[in-house]
């Protein structure tokens, strides 16, 4: 069984562009939700997709946008990126539901 | 506001030196409490799912429990390698994980 993977692993950028984060969800998940992680904090949840749909937001800007694919990947694109975008961005798959969130490895986003 | 709170913030231990974790939550419709492990720089890897009160789950040195307000994590005769950031996350009714801010958890050879 395939686990969550993520892509790129790295990946620098300077104030103002725009980055496009993927990811992979585990073998029979439907559901992918993506979360930011600032260095020494928890992860804060940005948007759940299900089936193709966004299934709820968290307090992050409209520039933060996703996607979900019929094979039920994902992207998470940013634009006019900010410093403070700095972070681990993790991405999470489940059945959906009451299921447990199983983590792929993070991509880690600078911005210069 | 749903909030979630870990304690303590980090915590050293020697080998063998069993200990607590502990996650208090002020939410409504709590769906499932969620224990996790993070390694630096990695995602987090699960553990624990606990859906009601008086429900406990073990794996190996660790052993989870639940009760209305709060949960625990309790780590018995740990190892260097149990070293990690410890979360906890509560799934609420909008199927959004909220998470603490994590124990950092450091066994001393």
């Amino acid at each position: 069984e395939t686990g969550v993977t993520q892509s790129p692993t790295h990946l620098i950028k300077t104030r103002g562009q725009q980055v496009t984060l993927r990811c992979s969800s585990q073998s029979g998940h439907n559901t992918v939700s993506w979360y930011q992680q600032a260095l020494g904090q928890g992860p804060q949840f940005i948007f759940q997709y299900y089936r193709e749909e966004e299934n709820g937001r968290g307090n992050f800007p409209p520039r933060f946008s996703g996607l979900q694919f019929p094979n039920y990947s994902s992207e998470l694109n940013v634009n006019a990126l900010e410093l403070d975008d700095s972070a681990l961005y993790l991405c999470a798959s489940s059945k959906g539901g009451t299921d447990t969130q199983y983590f792929g490895p993070g991509t880690r986003l600078t911005v210069l | 506001e749903d909030q979630v709170t870990q304690s303590p913030e980090a915590l050293r231990l020697q080998e063998g030196e069993s200990s607590s974790l502990n996650c208090s939550y002020t939410v409504s419709g709590l769906r499932g409490l969620f224990w996790y492990r993070q390694d630096p720089g990695k995602g987090p890897e699960f553990l624990f799912t606990l859906y009601s009160a008086g429900e406990e789950k073990e794996k190996e040195r660790l052993k989870a429990t639940l009760t209305k307000k709060e949960s625990f994590l309790h780590i018995t005769a740990p190892k260097p390698e149990d070293s990690a950031t410890y979360l906890c996350a509560v799934l609420l009714g909008n199927e959004k994980l909220t998470f603490g801010t994590g124990t950092r958890l450091t066994i001393i050879p």
